[in-house]
């Protein structure tokens, strides 16, 4: 079974600082990691997402994520925050067959302070 | 192009009406899901279907219904609207480990 846990449901940082989501994960399997970004009153988008090659994943927007497994995390960062970048952002991991669910996280809200 | 939709993006009806919530994609997808989610809240699996004609329940129980009778068309019924039902409704769709979003329903009970 998989689970996902992320810590701090809301992260506010100023324009241009470094952006530090934290995600980690429980899995009886090599994990599929991913994650998204959700703006108001629209779906999920897909961020990036680790697929048991590199351990360091890029993203759209200038995002990456560094899948380690000793630590069981997939924390998501940005070397300088910009505006637009205010969102809900969700993690996310699957399991090793194709039938496994995506088992999200419970999101933390990220604020961009100018 | 390829993508997935849903219609209507916000439906404000009253108590006791029958509604559905539509959701089709192109991209040829087998899999697909319906989340329910509270305005800054997490996700939770109300229905899924690995293919035509297969439908489960999610880790959420609903009193929603779905059907699968096409591979691009995974719609959601409710019988009879309740306020505790409103709630913003996604629908996405899966290759063989990345899932693919809709925009959205966002359905409001009076």
């Amino acid at each position: 079974a998989q689970s996902v846990t992320q810590l701090g449901s809301h992260v506010s940082v100023s324009e241009g600082a470094l952006v530090l989501l934290r995600c980690n994960y429980s899995s009886s399997v090599p994990p599929y990691l991913f994650w998204y970004v959700q703006y108001p009153n629209q779906g999920l988008q897909l961020l990036l997402k680790y697929t048991s090659a590199a351990t360091l994943v890029k993203g759209i927007n200038g995002f990456e994520a560094e899948f380690k497994k000793s630590e069981t995390s997939f924390h998501l960062t940005k070397p300088s925050a910009h505006m637009s970048d205010a969102a809900e952002y969700f993690c996310a991991v699957s399991g090793g067959t194709s039938y496994d669910k995506v088992i999200f996280g419970p999101g933390t809200s990220l604020s961009v302070i100018p | 192009e390829a993508d997935i939709y849903q219609t209507p993006r916000y439906l404000v009806i009253g108590t006791g009406k029958k509604i559905t919530l539509e959701c089709s994609q192109t991209m040829g997808h087998d899999k697909m899901y319906w989340y329910q989610q509270d305005p800054g809240m997490e996700l939770h699996l109300i229905h899924y279907s690995y293919g035509v004609n297969s439908t489960e329940k999610g880790d959420l129980s609903s009193e929603s219904t779905v059907s699968r009778i096409r591979t691009e068309h995974f719609p959601l019924t409710l019988e009879s609207a309740r306020p505790s039902h409103t709630s913003q409704y996604l629908c996405a769709s899966s290759n063989e480990r990345e899932q693919f979003f809709g925009p959205g329903t966002r359905l409001t009970v009076l």
